[in-house]
């Protein structure tokens, strides 16, 4: 059964800071990993989607990379803003369609 | 841009009714969610249906159904509600690229 995690839970960053989430799972059978940001209150952004073929995405100020053989997926956040402040949460896809989604990370930016 | 629409946004509900959360997607993706989002306990599907037609049994399908007639419309119906099903429920829809899109949620208190 595939176990996807996130840590830390929670983390709080001075704006302007470069920082990285991270995101681990234990079976590398996976066809693709997404990265998500939830508001409060919010449903669930897609952010970047990776597929098992590929390293890394990128969207402005946003890299994420895959690694499949280490289990292990990183959401790099360039010159952090008060605005990225939210949840952030990966999911990976295995076999039968199986969606696996880690618990988050609850990011804040602060001034 | 509408993306996957959900209704009610909010609700209060005796225990015992009966209740259906409406999910309509306009994006003409196959795949299409119901999730329930508990704190600490992450994201759990509750049935998924992979196309028109048809539906599956996730993760926490007990005390709850659902329909697919079309491509657009997946509603969610609790026959007979129970405090345990508080929650805030999303619904999904995936891209053939494995890319999800959620909808706003739908906050569901039974008492």
């Amino acid at each position: 059964k595939q176990e996807v995690t996130q840590i830390p839970a929670a983390l709080s960053v001075p704006e302007g800071e470069n920082l990285v989430l991270n995101c681990s799972f234990t079976d590398s059978a996976i066809y693709n990993l997404q990265w998500f940001r939830q508001d409060p209150g919010k449903g669930l952004t897609s952010l970047l989607l990776i597929q098992s073929s590929q390293r890394e995405q990128t969207s402005g100020r946003l890299n994420a990379s895959l690694d499949k053989s280490s289990g292990r997926s990183t959401l790099y956040i360039a010159a952090s803003q008060p605005g990225d402040s939210a949840t952030y949460l990966c999911a990976t896809q295995g076999g039968g369609n199986k969606l696996t989604f880690g618990t988050g990370t609850q990011l804040k930016v602060e001034l | 841009i509408a993306g996957i629409t959900q209704a009610p946004t909010s609700q209060i509900l005796a225990a015992g009714r009966r209740m259906t959360l409406r999910c309509t997607q306009d994006m003409r993706h196959n795949a299409m969610y119901w999730y329930r989002q508990d704190l600490g306990l992450g994201l759990r599907l509750i049935h998924y249906s992979n196309t028109a037609g048809t539906t599956g049994k996730g993760e926490v399908p007990d005390g709850y159904s659902v329909s697919r007639a079309n491509t657009d419309d997946f509603p969610l119906t609790l026959a007979s509600a129970v405090p345990s099903q508080t929650s805030v429920y999303f619904c999904a829809s995936r891209t053939g690229a494995g890319e999800l899109f959620f909808g706003e949620g739908s906050r569901l208190t039974v008492l």
